[in-house]
């Protein structure tokens, strides 16, 4: 079965810092598809990126990178320079349902607070 | 061009009564996704709605169904309320496209408390 495992609960930087949130999963398929949400207190879930299975290759926006290894089947998000404006819960989510309509698991989420 | 959105924001019922929660999906999207969201735990997929038939259900029990209409959007009806329902409801919208399903766009979500 699917799974998402994000193994820091919450993370504490000061201002300018850069910060990694760690995503790992598990799935048995070949073909699916990552994700990183952020949830201001709001509450709403703001898609970050959508990465697939077949795509490796790292991607940057802004002061925004990932990581997305097959190997060790993780999937990293580093925000360089962080600022008070990225304190928010992050999510990483996974979707292998293979076109069967989709639904997305995701892992229990990373508090990120950043203090001025 | 208007986002996911969701009615109504804050919701307090008591056990045993039924509610009904609506989502209108972003323009362009005929998918709509529903997910519950317990106090600080990750989204957890109800069901998805396309073509106005549920197409994938999540682990949830019958107390919890849904429909689409022909304009796209949706409703999530939850009865016999039980204390444990109380969550964040979130409701994502896509579009189905060359056998792709493309990424899933959230609304505000609905807060429920059951008392």
């Amino acid at each position: 079965a699917q799974k998402v495992t994000q193994a820091q609960t919450e993370i504490s930087v000061v201002e300018k810092e850069d910060v990694t949130l760690d995503c790992v999963y598990e799935t048995r398929d070949t073909t699916y598809y990552l994700f990183w949400y952020k949830q201001p207190p709001s509450g709403e879930l703001v898609f970050l990126i959508r990465r697939n299975s077949f795509d490796e290759q790292n991607e940057i926006s802004g002061r925004y990178s990932w990581n997305f290894q097959k190997s060790t089947s993780s999937f990293n998000f580093t925000i360089t320079a962080s600022q008070v404006v990225d304190s928010a819960v992050y999510f990483c989510a996974l979707d292998d349902s293979n076109n069967a309509g989709n639904m997305l698991t995701f892992g229990g989420g990373t508090r990120l607070m950043v203090k001025p | 061009d208007a986002g996911v959105t969701q009615s109504p924001t804050h919701l307090i019922k008591t056990r045993g009564q039924q509610v009904t929660l609506r989502c209108s999906p972003k323009s362009g999207h005929d998918t709509v996704s529903w997910y519950q969201q317990a106090l600080g735990q990750g989204p957890q997929f109800i069901f998805q709605y396309y073509e106005e038939e549920e197409r994938q259900r999540g682990n949830f029990p019958d107390r919890f169904s849904g429909h689409q209409f022909p304009n796209y959007s949706s409703e999530l009806n939850v009865n016999a309320l039980l204390l444990g329902d109380s969550a964040l409801y979130l409701c994502a919208s896509s579009l189905w496209e060359r056998g792709v399903q493309e990424t899933q766009y959230f609304g505000p979500g609905t807060r429920l408390l059951v008392l």
